[in-house]
């Protein structure tokens, strides 16, 4: 079954919203995990490394006052797209590694099944 | 500059037979090569991993191959089926520094009865 849950599956929601997307790893702890962005027929985009206990570490080109993440627990991660428009609009994707969370290409990443956000 | 090229067309088979998808990467050195599944609205599923060191590796019908000089990587499955019908992302480590795993845009594969 799933490792990784990944909530809501779908949001719909008007231009200035905030919306908070949750990131929960069901059977392991996860120290880190990652925030994705895929548009369509196009590669996963890595956003930011959400890391627990202490600050995201943003990609080049993602805003962090845009997208905040909390990662709250051992098993929890949060992304929240504040003041959401409609270039925001997209798939959200969150994943987590078994061994420690790391980004390591040698160890597979478990993925949610993502957010569908649609801004109107 | 450095790419991961995935054959962006569609790639349709009959039940049975072997699909084969092209993985080719330019200007990175990976340790390490991954292929997921990914199905519409979900999120990738991890299928193999591949090393450097490893011409070839398999699983059931699965079948990945990981050629370094030609800095391709090939993805089979065998006896195909219908519910083998999904989209297939490579990702590797750009070999850079940092071990930020890059993925490709995918291939997406349809399996007809």
């Amino acid at each position: 079954g799933a490792v990784v849950s990944q909530h809501p599956s779908r949001v719909i929601c008007k231009s200035g919203t905030s919306v908070k997307i949750e990131c929960r790893s069901l059977d392991f702890q996860a120290t880190t995990m990652f925030w994705y962005r895929q548009f369509p027929k196009q590669s996963l985009m890595l956003m930011a490394t959400s890391n627990e206990g202490s600050k995201a570490t943003y990609e080049q080109g993602v805003e962090k006052d845009k997208f905040l993440i909390n990662h709250a627990s051992l098993t929890l991660s949060t992304l929240t797209v504040t003041s959401a428009h409609p270039e925001d609009s997209s798939f959200y994707i969150c994943s987590a590694g078994r061994q420690g969370g790391s980004i390591y290409s040698n160890q597979p990443q478990h993925f949610g099944d993502g957010t569908r956000l649609s801004i109107l | 500059s450095q790419k991961i090229e995935q054959n962006s067309e569609a790639l349709n088979i009959q039940e049975g037979k072997t699909a084969t998808l092209t993985c080719n990467y330019t200007n990175y050195s990976p340790a390490y090569l991954q292929w997921y599944r990914q199905d519409p609205g979900r999120g990738p599923v991890f299928l193999l991993l591949i090393r450097e060191n490893e011409k070839e590796k398999r699983k059931e019908r699965l079948k990945v191959t990981f050629d370094t000089t030609l800095k391709q990587s090939l993805f089979h499955i065998t006896a195909s089926q219908p519910a083998d019908s999904a989209t297939y992302l490579c990702a590797l480590d750009p070999g850079t520094g940092g071990f930020k795993t890059i993925f490709g845009a995918g291939t997406r594969l349809f399996v007809k009865a």
